[in-house]
């Protein structure tokens, strides 16, 4: 169990760029979610993955962002035309079908967007 | 509409003594709760949990007690010790519109527990 890896730890942006995060999670976990965190708040939803099937998606994910998991491996998040309001903590974490299903987070990709 | 509610944002306790924190939750459809811990610059570390079945959940030093009809649950780490200062995170699953897999977490706790 080498736990869930993200790419990368920081990211540093001018508004309106676009960016591109990477997750990889624990290898015999099928089930993938992406949260974001800011400030004096707690992880909050964004989407869900289970293997290459995204099952839901949070309203906090507007148009620019998109959430992908090819294979059903890693997950890539990107955004598009990023806001001063996207800086945050997005953290990915995972999961397997069996028993409770206790979500295994990475140390997530800090964005800063100047 | 905050459905998971963690009303104390920090807490200071001499190490040995006992921390208690505190977290409260609107949904009744909620059936399943969990605690995080955080670090500065690391995710959320998964903690301790209980089923809406169970009122109290025990592992060494970490305790969860479920009130269902109060609608709170409690974390108490005894003794508390300098390497558990970090950011607690309340969590909870439910089983609403078949959203069983997603967690809601509360604004978090931040103990510092003092030598």
């Amino acid at each position: 169990d080498t736990g869930v890896s993200q790419d990368p730890r920081h990211k540093i942006t001018k508004r309106g760029q676009n960016v591109t995060f990477r997750c990889d999670p624990i290898s015999e976990h099928n089930r993938l979610y992406w949260y974001r965190q800011t400030l004096g708040q707690g992880p909050e939803f964004l989407t869900y993955f289970q293997n290459e099937a995204q099952l839901e998606k949070s309203r906090l994910l507007s148009d620019r962002f998109s959430a992908e998991r090819p294979k059903g491996s890693f997950s890539t998040l990107e955004i598009q035309r990023t806001e001063q309001g996207d800086s945050a903590m997005y953290l990915c974490a995972s999961s397997s079908a069996k028993g409770a299903g206790t979500l295994h987070f990475g140390n997530g990709t800090r964005l800063t967007v100047t | 509409d905050q459905q998971v509610k963690q009303n104390s944002p920090s807490l200071s306790v001499q190490e040995g003594r006992i921390s208690i924190l505190n977290c409260d939750y609107t949904n009744s459809m909620f059936d399943y709760f969990l605690w995080y811990k955080k670090y500065p610059a690391e995710g959320p570390t998964f903690l301790i949990s209980i089923s809406s079945i169970k009122d109290k959940n025990e592992d060494g030093r970490f305790t969860v007690f479920l009130n269902k009809s109060a609608k709170h649950l409690s974390l108490h780490i005894v003794p508390s010790q300098p390497g558990d200062s970090a950011v607690y995170f309340c969590a909870a699953r439910g089983v609403s519109g078949g959203s069983n897999y997603k967690l809601t977490f509360g604004k978090g706790t931040l103990l510092t527990v003092n030598p």
